[in-house]
């Protein structure tokens, strides 16, 4: 299995645009997560899914942020507009159950 | 949520062993975690306990686990270049909680 697959591994845009990051989870995992880490605030829980459902995404920061899971082998999270207090690496991980997480090599995101 | 706290800074010599702490609040954890993060990639599931055990060894990871005083220790014997990285703690009980983080130097 080539592990969880995250596109693109860099972003930069400007602020106000739209930005799409995209995953490809572990096949066979029934949990999806999205975490976002910065030096100020570490690892963050943004949202997961079970079975392509999302569970708890009180970790949103704000509406800004959308997240979906069309099918179980493929997610996105959504910044409409991008801020530059957005810029963060963005990780996408699975897991079979909450816990023995694979993650993937994150996105690095930068807004100007 | 859940508090789960490491210290932010560990810096050993080669060869020396490093023993990484992490204390944690939610008492209906049942997994407990260390994952290691080198630069510029995703988290790394090194190794996990049960929490009715109280150590286990995998190579030259040694995990201890002091339930009472909600405690988790990650030794590496030998350690060596290669091990410098971040380390974090998680635990796994009604949620999912990472710690902060330890970045673990080490001095050829």
């Amino acid at each position: 299995d080539a592990g969880v697959i995250q596109s693109p591994r860099h972003e930069v845009t400007e602020m106000g645009q739209e930005v799409t990051l995209r995953c490809k989870p572990i096949s066979g995992h029934d949990y999806l997560f999205w975490y976002r880490q910065t030096m100020m605030r570490g690892l963050e829980l943004l949202i997961y899914f079970n079975n392509n459902v999302p569970i708890d995404d009180s970790g949103m920061p704000e509406d800004r942020f959308s997240a979906k899971m069309p099918n179980a082998s493929f997610s996105t999270l959504k910044i409409q507009p991008s801020e530059p207090r957005d810029s963060a690496v963005y990780f996408c991980a699975s897991s079979a159950r909450p816990g023995g997480y694979t993650f993937g090599s994150g996105t690095r995101l930068t807004v100007v | 949520g859940e508090d789960v706290e490491q210290s932010l800074f560990l810096s050993v010599r080669e060869g020396d062993s490093s023993v990484i702490n992490c204390t944690y609040t939610d008492s209906s954890s049942t997994y407990l975690y260390w994952y290691k993060q080198e630069p510029g990639a995703g988290l790394q599931l090194l190794t996990y306990i049960f929490s009715n055990m109280d150590m286990k060894q995998d190579q030259r990871l040694t995990v201890l686990l002091n339930k009472k005083d909600k405690h988790l220790s990650l030794r590496i014997a030998d350690t060596q270049t290669g091990d410098s990285a971040i380390y974090f703690c998680a635990e796994s009980g009604n949620q999912f909680y990472f710690g902060t983080g330890t970045s673990l130097t080490v001095i050829p």
